[in-house]
Formats: structure tokens, sequence, C-alpha cells
């Protein structure tokens, strides 16, 4: 097993472009979700899905969207990227929301 | 709702000495607990969690972790620090029913010195 796989591993955006970071993982766990991680604030959740066709907001969605439309892939988007979107983001899953989350490598996105 | 204290930013300790890092948490429900490690430009990886059942929990490289309801904690330790510990460890918890998210504390930085 692969586990979670995340791509790219970095990227660099100007302000107004868009581009969606993908996430795919092998263990056919239902859940799935997005993450940030920013200095001294942890990571927060962006999205989740609990399985294919249904997704719900984290604690901090604005700017990002998503759709799951297979149990192994939750892309994340960023329609319109800005500065403050800069951070590293992971992807994690697991069999059930109450469960240990399988995190991937990450993505480091600069946006400039 | 839940959520997660680990009180400051950054523990230093020597080789071979303890290791002891804070987790408070706030629930109105049973908890699950958890402690996640995440080595320098990699992703987090679970080094234990409290589900059920026997309250101190043994987990990964040496770690482990007591659940204690009366004083809402679960706090990390390991007798003796490694190098090879050195990173950056994160408190999280979650409960079941509608809000079951992980929610994540903001993390401590382990330092060890030789």
């Amino acid at each position: 097993n692969a586990g979670v796989t995340q791509t790219p591993k970095f990227q660099v955006l100007k302000t107004g472009q868009s581009m969606t970071l993908q996430c795919a993982q092998d263990m056919n766990h239902e859940y799935m979700s997005w993450y940030r991680q920013d200095p001294g604030m942890g990571l927060r959740l962006i999205h989740y899905s609990v399985g294919a066709g249904i997704t719900d907001q984290g604690e901090v969605p604005n700017g990002y969207n998503v759709s799951r439309s297979t149990t192994e892939d939750f892309p994340l988007r960023l329609l319109s990227a800005a500065p403050s979107q800069t951070s590293v983001y992971f992807c994690a899953s697991s069999r059930k929301e109450v469960d240990t989350q399988y995190f991937g490598p990450g993505t480091r996105l600069t946006v400039l | 709702a839940q959520s997660v204290t680990q009180l400051g930013s950054h523990v230093s300790v020597s080789e071979g000495a303890l290791v002891l890092l804070r987790c408070n948490y706030s629930s109105s429900v049973p908890p699950y607990l958890f402690w996640y490690v995440q080595y320098p430009n990699q992703g987090l990886q679970l080094l234990l969690k409290y589900t059920t059942g026997a309250t101190l929990v043994k987990g990964i490289n040496g770690f482990e972790a007591e659940f204690k309801k009366s004083e809402t904690s679960f706090h990390l330790t390991k007798p003796s620090a490694h190098m090879s510990d050195a990173a950056e460890y994160f408190c999280a918890v979650s409960v079941t029913g509608a809000n079951s998210k992980l929610t994540f504390g903001k993390g401590i930085t382990l330092s060890v010195r030789p």
C-alpha cells in the first residue's frame, strides 16, 4: 500500500491563480480530510468528507473547494490564490471519523 | 465543541532525561485522545491513542501517555530521551457524535541536547 499520497510536494503561485492539490489513498478509507499547518497554529481543518459524494466544511473553509467523486481521491481547489493561503497542506484519511488518521507527506504552497 | 491546550511551544531536554509533554483537553463527552509526531519536512505519524479501557497507553518509540479524566489531561512521557526524538508533537482530541472531527493542539517542539 502506498498509503496517502499528495501531489505536488511544492508549488509557487501568483495571487489570483488557481490550482488543485491532489490527494489519494489506497486503504479504502471512508473518511478524508484536508488540513493546513501554519507556524504556532497547529493543524486546522479545512474540509472533510465522510464518503464519496459527501463533503463538509471544517474550521477554515473560505477560499477552498472540495469534491469527492470516488473513495480514493479528495482534491482541494484554490479558486483564486491569496498570500494568506501560503501554508503547508496535509491530507489525511481514516476508516471513520473517530479513528486513527493517516497523513500524507504534505504540499508546501507559497502564494506571492 | 472540543479543544486542546498544549502549554508552551518548545521543550528542551538532555539526552537520557525524562521527556514530559503536557496536553489538556476540553470535551463535553468522553473523548478519544491522540498524540502525533512530526519529524522535519514530513507528515504526521501516530504515536499512541486512547479510546476506551486502560488509561495508561503505550505507543511507539518508548512513549506512553496517561488519560486522567479528573484532570482532563493526556500528558506524553518517555523515561529517557534520545536524539532521534527531536521533533514536533501534537496532541489531538475527537469525540463521537455530530461533531466528531479531530481537533489539534498547537504543537510542542522537542529539542534533545547531547
